[in-house]
C-alpha cells in the first residue's frame, strides 16, 4: 500500500496568513492526488484533484503543486472558514489511501 | 444539484451486520462510481471500496474482504454497503462518496452515518 504522510499535524495561522501543507507520498503517484478539507461533523469537501486542478467554486485562495512524491497545498490569505483539517489521498493504485490529516487552528 | 443522502445511525452488537444506504440524486446514476470510506471517532478517512453503478463491478480493499459487499440497485439510484462480522473497530461514521471524472477522488459526499458497534 502507498502510504501517504502529512505535515504538519497541526498547525496555527492568523487570518490573513500564508499556510502551506506538505504531503509526501511512499513511492510515486505522478500527479494522482486529491486534496480535502474536513470541518468538525461534516464530510470531507474536494478542493483540489490531480494535484493541481481547483475544483469549481473552491476559492481561488487555494492551490496545489508537486508530482511524483511531494506534494504541496497552500492557502494564501488564510480566513476564518478555512480553519478545518485538511486529507491529502492518492488515487494512483489500490488502495486507495489518505494522509494523516493536517488540522489549521487559529493563532 | 448532485445529492447523496445515506440511511439513519445504527447501532449494532458485536458479530452482527449492518447495511447502510445512499441514495444519489441530481444526476445519472450509473455515470460515476459509488466509493465508501469511514472514520473512526477523532481518526482519519479509510476508503473500503467502490462499486461501478453501471455493470456492479466492484473493488474492494483488501482489509475488508470477505465483510464487505457492495451492491446497488439503479431502479431507484441507491447504493448499499453491507460489513458482517462487526467487531468494536469498526465503530465510524460511514460515508458514500461520487467519483469524479477521473475514478480516483471523490466530488460529493453523502452527510455520513454513525455506526457504533458495542455489547
Amino acid at each position: 500500500d502507498i502510504q501517504m504522510t502529512q505535515s504538519p499535524s497541526t498547525l496555527s495561522a492568523s487570518v490573513g496568513g500564508r499556510v502551506t501543507i506538505t504531503c509526501r507520498a511512499s513511492q510515486s503517484i505522478s500527479s494522482w492526488l486529491a486534496w480535502y478539507q474536513q470541518k468538525p461533523g461534516k464530510a470531507p469537501k474536494l478542493l483540489i484533484y490531480k494535484a493541481s486542478s481547483l475544483e469549481s467554486g473552491v476559492p481561488s485562495r487555494f492551490s496545489g503543486s508537486g508530482s511524483g512524491t511531494e506534494f504541496t497545498l497552500t492557502i494564501s490569505s488564510l480566513q476564518p472558514d478555512d480553519f478545518a483539517t485538511y486529507y491529502c489521498q492518492q488515487y494512483d493504485s489500490y488502495p486507495l489511501t489518505f494522509g494523516g490529516g493536517t488540522k489549521v487552528q487559529i493563532k | 444539484q448532485v445529492q447523496l443522502v445515506q440511511s439513519g445511525a445504527e447501532v449494532k452488537k458485536p458479530g452482527a451486520s449492518v447495511k447502510v444506504s445512499c441514495k444519489a440524486s441530481g444526476y445519472t446514476f450509473t455515470g460515476y462510481y459509488i466509493h465508501w470510506v469511514r472514520q473512526a471517532p477523532g481518526q482519519g478517512l479509510e476508503w473500503m471500496g467502490w462499486i461501478n453503478p453501471k455493470s456492479g463491478g466492484i473493488n474492494y480493499a483488501q482489509r475488508f474482504k470477505g465483510r464487505v459487499t457492495m451492491t446497488r440497485d439503479t431502479s431507484i439510484s441507491t447504493a448499499y454497503m453491507d460489513l458482517s462480522r462487526l467487531r468494536s473497530g469498526d465503530t465510524a461514521v460511514y460515508y458514500c462518496a461520487r467519483a469524479g471524472d477521473a475514478n480516483g477522488y471523490h466530488g460529493y459526499w453523502g452527510q455520513g452515518i454513525l455506526v457504533t458497534v458495542s455489547s
